[in-house]
């Protein structure tokens, strides 16, 4: 069973800061792992999907890096705006499924 | 992005009776789906994995009889929840993969079941 923990639980940050979060699980027999941000009343939607020791990914001011050896995954967003507000999600595969942490719920304050 | 659509979005029901929720992967074939639960300010509690053509695999304190989960086709997977009680009141979600565990699940929009 993986066990996947997901800090800070809640931030509140201001608009234009730079912040990030943790994902940590299981290092051993990992396959994939994958960050989602979820905004209320919304699907999840899947911002990166990362597989190999090292990986980094970005998509515009959202970034990630992996560490498989140790087990964690950093998420950053840089220049906080306030519709980065939402819970962002980390869940390693193993196998056929996807474990999913508690998330990190992102509030960005104009 | 890929769509998943899940239909109904909210459903109230009387104890005792049992709803169906759909959820279907609309623009490519999902040879696995998986069915979440979130309990209030809780993360989503993996419930079951299914595969197309095949028995669904249930995760440990998920009782099968009381979850059923029919996996008929590459575009759909429905999730009964028999002789409901207000303990299953929750909001359930899906989510479709298209093939390996590195490959990205699109999530449907999810249904709250409230249990009367």
């Amino acid at each position: 069973i993986l066990n996947v923990e997901q800090s800070p639980q809640s931030l509140h940050v201001q608009e234009g800061d730079s912040t990030n979060f943790t994902c940590s699980f299981p290092s051993s027999n990992f396959y994939a792992l994958h960050w989602y941000r979820w905004e209320t009343a919304k699907s999840p939607e899947a911002l990166f999907v990362m597989t190999l020791n090292g990986d980094e990914k970005k998509k515009g001011r959202i970034s990630a890096t992996l560490n498989t050896k140790e087990g964690y995954s950093y998420l950053y967003i840089k220049g906080s705006q306030p519709e980065d507000s939402a819970t962002y999600l980390c869940g390693p595969s193993k196998g056929f499924k996807t474990i999913f942490g508690a998330g990190t719920r992102l509030f960005v304050k104009a | 992005g890929a769509v998943v659509s899940q239909h109904p979005s909210r459903v109230i029901c009387k104890s005792g009776t049992s709803v169906k929720i759909e959820c279907r992967s609309l623009d490519f074939q999902a040879t696995t789906m998986f069915w979440y639960r979130q309990f209030p300010k809780q993360s989503l509690m993996l419930m079951a994995t299914s595969n197309e053509g095949s028995k669904a695999t249930y995760e440990q304190g998920v009782e099968k009889d009381k979850f059923l989960i029919n996996h008929a086709s590459l575009t759909l997977s429905t999730l009964t929840v028999t002789s409901a009680h207000p303990e299953d009141s929750s909001f359930y979600i899906c989510s479709a993969r298209a093939r390996l565990a590195a490959d990205t699940q699109y999530f449907g929009p999810g249904t709250r079941l409230t249990v009367l």
